[in-house]
C-alpha cells in the first residue's frame, strides 16, 4: 500500500550516462515534487507539477527534464550524468500548500 | 532565503527535553516541519499557518511567532525513536528547507 513509490532505489553508473526516475502516488495528491538531498543532508526543490503542468523549476541544469504523463506520475530523467549529480533524489506529493509525503528516495551515483 | 536551524546538532538521554528552532529572514506563510531517520525518506511532523492554526504530531508541538519570522519545535520526555535530522520547512509559494538539526537520543 505504498503511498509514493520511486524506482529504482538505487542507481549506480557512469559518467555520461543517461538515466530516469520514475515516482508514483496513489494518494489522489494533485502536487508532485522532485528534491534533492546532497551529502550534507541539504534538501533541496528541484521541480514541481501540478495537475501535470510545471509550476516550480529551480535553477536546475538543463540536462535533468521532469516529465509528468498524469497526475499520479513524475519522472526524472537526467542526460550526460556528472560527478556532481551524485545524490539522493526523493519524489514526493501533496494536496498543494499542505505536508508532503515523500518516497524511499533513489540513490544516485555517478562514477 | 534557506531557514536557519539551531542548533546544528544535539545529543539527550531518553526523557530530557529539547528545543530546535528555525528562523527566517523573509515574510513567512507557514512553516513544516519533518523528521528524517538514517537511510530513510522524510516524514511530516507538522504544519503551522499563519493565524495560529496547527496541525501535526501528537507528542511533538511547536510555535510560530510570526512577527519574528521564526518557528521553534518541542520534543518533551524524549523517547529513542525521536533520534533523526530535523528540518524545518519554510512555504513562500515552494518549500525550502534549513539545514536541518540532528538529533540523537540515547538510553
Amino acid at each position: 500500500d505504498t503511498a509514493v513509490s520511486q524506482t529504482p532505489k538505487y542507481l549506480v553508473t557512469q559518467m555520461g550516462n543517461d538515466k530516469s526516475i520514475k515516482c508514483e502516488q496513489n494518494l489522489g495528491h494533485d502536487t508532485m515534487y522532485w528534491y534533492k538531498q546532497d551529502s550534507k543532508k541539504f534538501l533541496k526543490i528541484m521541480f514541481s507539477y501540478n495537475n501535470k503542468e510545471l509550476i516550480i523549476n529551480e535553477t536546475v541544469p538543463n540536462r535533468f527534464s521532469p516529465k509528468s504523463p498524469d497526475k499520479a506520475h513524475l519522472n526524472l530523467h537526467i542526460n550526460s550524468l556528472e560527478l556532481g549529480d551524485s545524490a539522493v533524489y526523493f519524489c514526493a506529493s501533496s494536496e498543494t500548500g499542505y505536508e508532503q509525503y515523500f518516497g524511499p528516495g533513489t540513490r544516485l551515483t555517478v562514477t | 532565503q534557506q531557514p536557519v536551524q539551531s542548533p546544528q546538532a544535539v545529543i539527550l538521554r531518553e526523557g530530557e527535553d529539547a528545543v530546535i528552532n528555525c528562523s527566517s529572514s523573509k515574510a513567512l506563510y507557514s512553516v513544516h516541519w519533518y523528521r528524517q531517520k538514517h537511510g530513510e525518506a522524510p516524514v511530516f511532523l507538522m504544519i503551522l499557518l499563519k493565524g495560529g492554526e496547527q496541525k501535526g504530531h501528537e507528542k511533538i508541538s511547536a510555535s510560530f511567532n510570526e512577527k519574528k519570522q521564526q518557528s521553534s519545535l518541542y520534543l518533551t520526555a524524549s523517547q529513542l525513536s525521536y533520534s533523526g535530522t530535523y528540518f524545518c520547512g519554510t512555504e513562500t509559494g515552494k518549500l525550502i528547507f534549513g539545514q536541518g538539526t540532528e538529533l540523537s537520543v540515547k538510553p
